[in-house]
């Protein structure tokens, strides 16, 4: 069955530092995948889109690689800020017209001062 | 603009009881999404409505009820209330895309705390 993965664990990481966060996927052939940030208590908020045919995408801090001979997405954030701070969700859609989006689990990101 | 509105922010129900979730977005997007978020699981896709008048079922849709009432409103519907329905639902649309459900970004609305006792 299709499967999105993403680190359950939290990951913890100094100020200043590259957070890096990883989303695995099997079974599954995307067109495209997201990246989305959800504070406590809110929806989440879109980030970036990348393509199956692109490699890599920039937004200010943000950095997203896609890997479809990996089934693997990693996502940057430079200089990274206490206000990073959130859960970070991935979401794929396949090719087909009639495909869904499916948003893995999120992995939570905490940046200490 | 106000994005996605979505009412009520908490509600807590009996085992049995029906309520309707209402959702209301301000950007003339085609699409719109009901999900539910639990621990650990993710947001599972429960109904979703690609244009006015046309509604499908997602992942998880037993137990829910679903009306698009126009291009701006869909409502989600709990008929008997069960309380493996605990849950965040959150209401979500996006732009018009070339075909399906769209290629765009989804505008997440804040989402209700729906406890089911």
């Amino acid at each position: 069955s299709q499967k999105i993965e993403q680190n359950s664990e939290a990951l913890n990481i100094q100020e200043g530092k590259t957070a890096t966060l990883t989303c695995n996927y099997t079974n599954y052939s995307p067109a495209y995948l997201q990246w989305y940030r959800q504070d406590p208590g809110r929806g989440p908020v879109f980030l970036l889109l990348i393509r199956e045919n692109e490699k890599e995408k920039r937004k200010e801090r943000l950095k997203v690689t896609f890997d479809t001979t990996l089934k693997q997405s990693l996502f940057h954030i430079t200089a990274s800020q206490p206000a990073d701070s959130a859960t970070y969700l991935c979401a794929l859609r396949g090719r087909s017209s009639a495909s869904k989006i499916i948003f893995g689990s999120g992995t939570r990101l905490s940046i200490r001062p | 603009n106000a994005g996605v509105t979505q009412t009520p922010k908490f509600q807590v129900l009996k085992t049995g009881q029906s309520m309707t979730l209402q959702c209301a977005q301000d950007m003339n997007h085609n699409s719109m999404y009901w999900y539910r978020q639990d621990p650990g699981m993710g947001l599972r896709l429960i109904y979703y409505s690609a244009s006015e008048g046309t509604t499908d079922k997602g992942e998880v849709p037993n137990g829910y009820n679903v009306s698009r009432l126009n291009k701006r409103e869909f409502s989600l519907r709990l008929e008997s209330a069960a309380p493996s329905q605990t849950s965040v639902y959150f209401c979500a649309s996006s732009g018009p895309g070339t075909s399906g459900i769209g290629n765009n970004e989804q505008f997440f609305g804040p989402g209700t705390r729906l406890t089911v006792l």
